[in-house]
């Protein structure tokens, strides 16, 4: 059963630097096809993606965001890892990480999210 | 503005059939990019609910079906039921400088 779970500060003041880690079970980002994303919903609005990293650490990003954005996995503790600089409060939202595989992209899996507030 | 675009609202009675659509242009689904569904209830996580343009997950009824044509593709919900009452998303890749995975605004389902 694939599961994952987010982490991270609920609260971050503006042009700080936010760090969110992914905690998943139940696959492995060593096996060919495997990807876990970011997602990101503000208060009452649309998903957005931001970011997603392949088990060969290919790295895509939302282009807007590209220069703020770096994600990175770590596959010994299961872990995937979106740090965001400069953060602004319209940055404010429930992130969301997600599993993906193979020739579909899709997201199968997610997360519950986690809340983070941005504000002064 | 989403790159997807989808009708913010829609309702139906139980029982009834519903089509929620979603429009994109030749940089997504028209170029052949496929497109997937997911269902958010209320305060929780969206759940995928059409993957491929019309393959249903394990677990999910059959009352849900997708289809793609040209630049858009629709989600059909029939027997319409009370916990069908949800937000609604498609989702897509897009090859231009806008992003690669793209979402639609998002479709809020009332059942009355």
């Amino acid at each position: 059963q694939i599961t994952l779970k987010e982490s991270g500060p609920p609260l971050v003041k503006p042009r700080q630097t936010l760090t969110l880690t992914c905690t998943f079970s139940g696959f492995s980002l060593n096996t060919r096809g495997v990807g876990v994303g970011w997602i990101r919903q503000p208060p009452g609005q649309a998903l957005e993606w931001l970011a997603l990293i392949y088990w060969d650490d290919e790295k895509r990003y939302r282009p807007s965001l590209k220069s703020n954005l770096t994600i990175s996995k770590d596959t010994s503790t299961n872990q995937v890892v979106l740090r965001m600089t400069n953060m602004d409060p319209v940055h404010t939202a429930t992130y969301y990480c997600a599993h993906t595989f193979g020739a579909s992209d899709s997201f199968d899996i997610w997360g519950p999210g986690t809340m983070v507030t941005v504000s002064s | 503005q989403s790159v997807l675009t989808q009708p913010p609202s829609m309702s139906g009675a139980p029982g009834q059939r519903i089509t929620i659509s979603c429009t994109g242009s030749s940089s997504n689904i028209g170029a052949g990019y496929d497109v997937h569904w997911y269902q958010q209830l209320p305060g929780t996580a969206p759940k995928l609910l059409i993957y491929d343009n019309s393959n249903r997950p394990s677990g999910v009824p059959d009352r849900f079906s997708g289809s793609r044509s040209g630049t858009s593709a629709s989600l059909a919900i029939t027997g319409l039921q009370a916990e069908d009452e949800a937000d609604y998303y498609c989702q897509s890749y897009d090859s231009s400088l806008i992003g690669s995975w793209v979402f639609g605004g998002g479709t809020k389902l009332t059942v009355l």
